[in-house]
């Protein structure tokens, strides 16, 4: 149990458009999903916590207008990317976590690529 | 603010040998969890080992065991017998449980076993 999927798993854009990226969590409920982002041999850097039914809470410079996160229900969340940029090209992972139980343990998502042109 | 520090970019170990990651972490928090992640070359993150802060016993799982160090906020990684498909990015994690269950990540450790 406690699988957690995303798609898609890659996306190439147009600089200046907007890609959506969803995780869903696919056996249980996850109270509380973060998103990461991983640039190539480096680390994850979490971006925003989101939970069900209430706004993001974005990390310091991470742009809330940038990268709009919605977690309208207790199995699906979405990162949208706004106006794409190359820059903006990287590795996107979200994970969630179960509400009740061994609640402090997050299940990752496959990640999604994104490669802004 | 916790920070997570992984001193080997990188290492290597013999098919079947031990080999240790390090791990250290800053943090003036008491009720805390720590967990290594395995990143293979498909990039899906893997649990690998976690640890209670407030348990004094090291946490094993079959070939991966730690070595926790409360008091020198060390949190290093065993794992014995390595095979070939323990090649991957480690990472190391800290989760406060007062902070919303957030996780601080270290920089990784990528581990090659070799043939």
């Amino acid at each position: 149990g406690a699988v957690v999927s995303q798609h898609p798993s890659r996306v190439i854009c147009k600089s200046g458009t907007s890609v959506k990226i969803e995780c869903r969590s696919l056996d249980f409920q996850a109270t509380t999903m973060f998103w990461y982002r991983q640039f190539p041999k480096q680390s994850l850097m979490l971006m925003a916590t989101s939970n069900e039914g209430s706004k993001a809470t974005y990390e310091q410079g991470v742009e809330k207008d940038k990268f709009l996160i919605n977690h309208a229900s207790l199995t699906l969340s979405t990162l949208t990317v706004t106006s794409a940029h190359p820059e903006d090209s990287s590795f996107y992972i979200c994970s969630a976590r179960r509400g009740g139980g061994r609640s402090n343990e997050q299940f990752f998502g496959p990640g999604t690529r994104l490669t802004v042109l | 603010a916790q920070t997570v520090t992984q001193s080997q970019p990188e290492m290597s170990v013999q098919e079947a040998e031990t080999v240790t990651l390090s791990c250290t972490y800053d943090t003036s928090e008491n009720n805390y969890y720590l967990f290594w992640y395995k990143q293979p070359p498909s990039r899906q993150m893997i649990l690998v080992i976690r640890q209670e802060a407030y348990k004094q016993q090291n946490a094993t799982e079959n070939r991966f065991s730690v070595n926790f160090q409360k008091a020198a906020k060390s949190f290093s990684l065993k794992i014995s017998d390595s095979q070939l498909g323990d090649t991957a990015m480690y990472f190391c994690a800290f989760m406060d449980n007062n902070a919303g269950n957030m996780l601080t990540f270290g920089g990784g450790t990528r581990l090659m076993v070799k043939p």
